[in-house]
């Protein structure tokens, strides 16, 4: 089975400092992306940030960016100069296009960011 | 539409109902997705379309779970006979053409509370 594991149901963090999200994944794929998205109470889930797995630059958008290690299967995200907006629950995802369900995103269980004035 | 637009946003049936819960996709957009997230889960796959065509439906939990998307626009997922298990906010999404590392957009949802 193919899984994605994020260890930490909450985390907090004060304003203007940076946390870091984990992720694991477990696949035998070589080829797949990976993703991180946020998800407000509104329950509309909104993309953070994407990374392709045969890229070997972690991706960045603005405050955010990742470190993906292939080997490790980890693929964690930080948020910089953290905003009172940030808070909401992520979700680390895969898509595997090879495999048989390769449209699915494959989604962790979550953590739930506090930011804190 | 702006955006990918989900009525009813909050749905109660009585064990044993039939419900149809409806998504709009962004205009355009060829690829549509719906997936069920329970409670302090993570969202699972259900189902995908392109255009009209349901490709995949594998994640489906049972045949009393029913998706179309008879003019490759708006999109309706009918769960029949509905159980208790089935409560979860149920979570819409398209793409503008179904690549695999393309963004979606979600819509905000139906929550389902089967009573």
């Amino acid at each position: 089975a193919q899984t994605v594991t994020q260890s930490q149901p909450e985390m907090s963090v004060q304003e203007a400092e940076t946390v870091t999200l984990s992720c694991t994944y477990d696949t035998s794929e070589s080829d797949y992306y990976l993703f991180w998205y946020k998800q407000p109470p509104s329950r509309q889930m909104i993309l953070v940030i994407r990374q392709e797995a045969y890229k070997q630059q972690n991706a960045t958008e603005n405050r955010f960016s990742v470190n993906f290690q292939k080997a490790a299967k980890s693929f964690s995200l930080k948020i910089s100069d953290s905003q009172l907006g940030d808070a909401a629950m992520y979700f680390c995802a895969y898509r595997i296009p090879n495999s048989n369900s390769g449209y699915a995103l494959n989604f962790g269980k979550g953590t739930s960011l506090l930011v804190t004035p | 539409g702006a955006g990918v637009s989900q009525s009813p946003r909050y749905k109660v049936a009585k064990r044993g109902q039939d419900v149809a819960l409806r998504c709009d996709p962004i205009s355009g957009h060829v690829s549509l997705f719906w997936y069920q997230q329970a409670l302090g889960q993570g969202p699972e796959f259900l189902t995908y379309f392109q255009n009209e065509a349901q490709l995949d439906k594998s994640g489906l939990p049972s045949d009393r779970f029913f998706a179309e998307r008879p003019e490759g626009s708006v999109s309706t997922l009918k769960i029949q006979r509905t159980q208790q298990e089935d409560s979860a906010v149920y979570l819409c999404a398209s793409s503008f053409a179904g690549a695999t590392n393309e963004k979606l957009f979600f819509g905000s949802g139906t929550q389902l509370s089967v009573l």
